[in-house]
Parts: structure tokens; sequence; C-alpha cells
């Protein structure tokens, strides 16, 4: 069975500051990964994925993610935070890449310091 | 374009009582998927329909039944309703065979259980 693990459920970052988002994953397949953003009272909208094109992954707003099969992590970043940053952070995984069948980590809240 | 678009908002049922939710795909997009979200979780996988059939299955209860119609749209049923049931439940539409390339997740319906 795939999981995820989302290291600490609430991270708080300075306005301007690097936010580094963890996320490891369990598969015994190849995985596939993705990062996802929740803003209050809203869907999700999917910020990057990953599906073995390229280790590093850029995706909307700046984020970016790095896949390390190694370290079974795909731990999100971006280099400096905006106090827009502010939201749910989910990490998934799915087992291939047409399965709708995502599962996800238990969320991040990044609050954002002015 | 209007997205994906989920039917009440909100909802407040008892125990044991029986509710229908109700999901419109993205234009386009043929596939639904439902997911719960509970306070402080991840979103959960329930089904998926393509075809007016259930296509995949979540570890949900047979409790939990759901519908597709030919314009795509979908229904979740959810009959005797427990405290636990209260949720956020998200609907998401995807083009089959392009699914986690196109996955769109709606604002959700919020499920009060009393």
């Amino acid at each position: 069975a795939q999981s995820v693990t989302q290291l600490g459920s609430h991270v708080s970052v300075s306005e301007g500051a690097l936010v580094l988002l963890r996320c490891n994953y369990s598969s015994s397949v190849p995985p596939y990964l993705f990062w996802y953003v929740q803003y209050p009272n809203q869907g999700l909208q999917l910020l990057l994925k990953y599906t073995s094109a390229a280790t590093l992954v850029k995706g909307i707003n700046d984020f970016e993610a790095e896949f390390k099969k190694s370290e079974t992590s795909f731990h999100l970043t971006k280099p400096s935070a905006h106090m827009s940053d502010a939201a749910e952070y989910f990490c998934a995984v799915s087992d291939n890449f047409g399965n709708e069948k995502l599962t996800f980590g238990t969320g991040t809240r990044l609050t954002i310091i002015p | 374009d209007a997205g994906v678009t989920q039917s009440p908002t909100h909802l407040i049922k008892t125990r044991g009582q029986q509710v229908t939710l109700r999901c419109s795909p993205k234009s386009g997009h043929d596939t639904v998927s439902w997911y719960q979200q509970a306070l402080g979780q991840g979103p959960q996988f329930i089904f998926q329909y393509y075809e007016e059939e259930e296509r995949q299955r979540g570890n949900f209860p047979d409790r939990f039944s759901g519908h597709q119609f030919p314009n795509y749209s979908s229904e979740l049923n959810v009959n005797a309703l427990l405290l636990g049931d209260s949720a956020l439940y998200l609907c998401a539409s995807s083009i089959q065979g392009f699914s986690n390339e196109k996955l769109f997740f709606g604002s959700g319906t919020q499920l009060s259980v009393l």
C-alpha cells in the first residue's frame, strides 16, 4: 500500500524567507507524487507533480519539489514566502499516471509572519 | 468555464438520516471522483465513476454509494448517517486516461451530522 507522511502539521515562516514543507513517501512501485494547496473554503489546487520525467519539478507560484529516491522524499520549497502563500498544503501519491485514486498526507498548515 | 461545482455548500443532518450530495464536473470531463476530508485530515478517496459505473472504490462501507448520469454529473449518497460522517466532501473531475494531469477539485460540501 502506498502512503505519504508530512512532517510538521504547522509551519510558520517570515515573509520573504524560504518555505520548506516535508513529505516522505512509501510505495512498492515507482510513485507518482503531487503537491496540492487548499485555501480556506476552497477545493484543492494542483501545485506540481512528479511523474518520473525529471527529479526537480517546478510548479505554479515559484514552488518546486525534488524527488529523492534514496531518501524517499518529495519536499516542497519556495525561495521567498509571500503572504498569499498562507494555506494548507497536501502531499499525495498515486500508483500510476492515470489513476484518480490519490492517497493524501494529513497536510501542513503554512502561516506567513509579516 | 464554471469548473467543478458542488451542491449544497453546507448541510446539517441528524444521525440515521440519509443525504445526497451533487457534483457537476468541469466542462469536457467525463470522470468523477469523490473524497472525504475529515477535520484536520487529508482527503480520503471514496470512489470514482466513469461511464456511469463505479470503477474504483476506497475503504468505505456500503452506506456510501454513488451514481453518475449521462451528462457526467454525479451524486454521492450516504445512508444511516453517523457522527463520524461529518466532513468536507470533495468532488474531483478529470478526463479518463489523463486523470492526474487534469484533476480538478470542487470547493466541497460541508456535512455536519448531529
